[in-house]
C-alpha cells in the first residue's frame, strides 16, 4: 500500500466545486501531516497551490486564488483539495506532498478533467 | 528573482551514471533557508523525490530510500550550482529530472528548473 493514495481521474462541470483526495496510508495518523498540494499543467512543472495541516496551521501559496482550499477528513485518513468554481484553466493533475520518514512522499496524482 | 538553470546530456547508457547540473541565480547553494532537490517524473513512476542538499552551518544530505546506494547530490559554492549522480542506471530511471529550491517555513517547492528528459537507452 502506498503511503499517499490518490484516484486517478476526477471529472467536474464548469462552475462546480471538486473534492480531491489524498489517502494517507492506514498505518499513519493524517492529522500530524501538513499536506501540500501542487497542479501541474502539460509541459510545465508543478506549481505550489497550498499546505495545510489545520485551521490554524494553512497557508496559500502567492497569487493562488481563494477558490482553492485545504482541509482533513479525519475518518478517512485524507487530505482533501477543495476547488470551487471551477474554471476551464483549472483542467490539470493535482499532486499531494508530505514530508514523511526524513523524505519528500508525493501521492500519484489525480487529473481533474473540467466538462 | 530566482531562477535555476538544468543542463546535462539528456542521454545515458544502461549501467553508467547519468549527471545533471543545476545553476543557481538569485540565491545561494549556501543559504541557510533553502534546500536544494531533485526530483524525476516518469509515467510509470509519476512524481518521485530524489534527495537534498542543504547548509545549516555544515551541509547535510537527505536521500530516497528507493535510490540512496546509487545517489549523490553535491553543492559546488564556487559556481553556485548544485548536481546530480545518479549511478547504474536503467531504463526504468528513463524519466524528467527537475531541480527545484525548497524553502519558506513551511516548506514549499520553488522555483523549479526547466526539467531535463534523460533517456536510458543502448
Amino acid at each position: 500500500q502506498a503511503v499517499l493514495t490518490q484516484p486517478s481521474s476526477l471529472s467536474a462541470s464548469p462552475g462546480a466545486s471538486a473534492s480531491l483526495t489524498c489517502t494517507l496510508h492506514s498505518g499513519f495518523n493524517v492529522g500530524t501531516y501538513r499536506i501540500y498540494w501542487y497542479q501541474q499543467k502539460p509541459e510545465s512543472p508543478p506549481q505550489f497551490l497550498l499546505g495545510y495541516k489545520s485551521d490554524s496551521d494553512k497557508y496559500q501559496g502567492s497569487g493562488v486564488p481563494s477558490r482553492f482550499s485545504g482541509s482533513k477528513d479525519a475518518s478517512a485518513n485524507a487530505g482533501i483539495l477543495l476547488i470551487s468554481g471551477l474554471q476551464s484553466e483549472d483542467e490539470a493533475d493535482y499532486y499531494c506532498l508530505i514530508w514523511h520518514s526524513s523524505a519528500w512522499v508525493f501521492g500519484g496524482g489525480t487529473k481533474l478533467t473540467v466538462l | 528573482q530566482v531562477q535555476l538553470q538544468q543542463s546535462g546530456p539528456g542521454l545515458a547508457k544502461p549501467s553508467q551514471t547519468l549527471s545533471l547540473t543545476c545553476a543557481i541565480s538569485g540565491d545561494s547553494v549556501s543559504s541557510n533557508s533553502a534546500a536544494w532537490n531533485w526530483i524525476r517524473q516518469s509515467p510509470s513512476r509519476g512524481l518521485e523525490w530524489l534527495g537534498r542538499t542543504y547548509y545549516r552551518s555544515k551541509w547535510y544530505n537527505d536521500y530516497a530510500v528507493s535510490v540512496q546506494s546509487r545517489i549523490t547530490i553535491n553543492p559546488d559554492t564556487s559556481k553556485n550550482h548544485f548536481s546530480l549522480q545518479l549511478n547504474s542506471v536503467t531504463p526504468e530511471d528513463t524519466a524528467i529530472y527537475y531541480c527545484l529550491r525548497e524553502t519558506g517555513n513551511p516548506s514549499r517547492f520553488d522555483p523549479w528548473g526547466q526539467g531535463t528528459l534523460v533517456t536510458v537507452s543502448s
